[in-house]
């Protein structure tokens, strides 16, 4: 199976939204709820940010929040802060019982 | 506290053979489902292997036959043996939980563990 397709790099100013995509099939994104936005520090485990397509973690800011529409993932950061550069992974469940993760998005602050 | 910590990485050659652990704890290990996930240097994450409560399993093509997860409950372990190992199987290990019928919905990860096949 593929890797879900992510843009590799987005990038916004201080204060900005933005949103990165997340794109798979009716096997995985669009057939199943269980999808999870990951962000990963440099040197880091990644860490949860969103799971069950919208649902945040207690302890994660309410900046960040999640959609699906069909076979796409959207993962939205809003006013966005330096610290915020990182590199984010989705992930799905899929219909053979496996998980796929996409390709990851490096977002850069500017 | 949530605490996932892999050991058992390290240098092997081609062909060869290791075994990871993760220890858990900070939570109630046997009604969680665990995974490994790996990340080659500079490259995307990969799912590797999972295992379920009632230790059904579960793995992609890449590793079928060559990678085998276990867990041990009682000593809130879990394992990843990896045999024949390639070049192309190195990286960092991560040992992650999910919450048991979450589509495998990852919360927690570890540190990871590095592993590096080269002759």
């Amino acid at each position: 199976q593929s890797a879900l397709i992510q843009p590799a790099s987005v990038s916004g100013s201080p204060g900005q939204s933005i949103t990165i995509s997340c794109t798979g099939t009716s096997s995985d994104v669009g057939g199943f709820n269980y999808v999870s936005w990951f962000q990963q520090l440099p040197g880091k485990a990644p860490k949860l940010l969103i799971y069950e397509v919208n649902n945040r973690p207690s302890g994660v800011s309410s900046r960040f929040s999640g959609s699906k529409s069909g076979n796409t993932a959207s993962l939205t950061i809003s006013g966005l802060q330096a610290d915020d550069e990182a590199d984010f992974y989705c992930s799905s469940y899929t219909r053979t019982s496996t998980v796929l993760f996409g390709g990851g998005t490096k977002l850069t602050v500017l | 506290e949530v605490q996932l910590v892999e050991s058992g990485g390290g240098l092997v050659q081609p062909g060869g053979s290791l075994r990871l652990s993760c220890a858990a704890s900070g939570f109630t290990f046997n009604i969680y489902d665990m995974h490994w996930v790996r990340q080659a240097a500079g490259k995307g994450l990969e799912w590797v292997s999972g295992i379920g409560t009632a230790f059904e399993t579960y793995s992609p093509d890449s590793v079928k036959g060559r990678f085998t997860i276990s867990r041990e409950n009682a000593k809130n372990s879990l394992y990843l043996q990896m045999n024949n190992l390639r070049v192309g199987d190195t990286a960092v290990y991560y040992c992650a939980r999910a919450p048991a019928g979450s589509g495998f919905s990852i919360d927690y990860w570890g540190q990871g563990t590095l592993v590096t096949v080269s002759s």
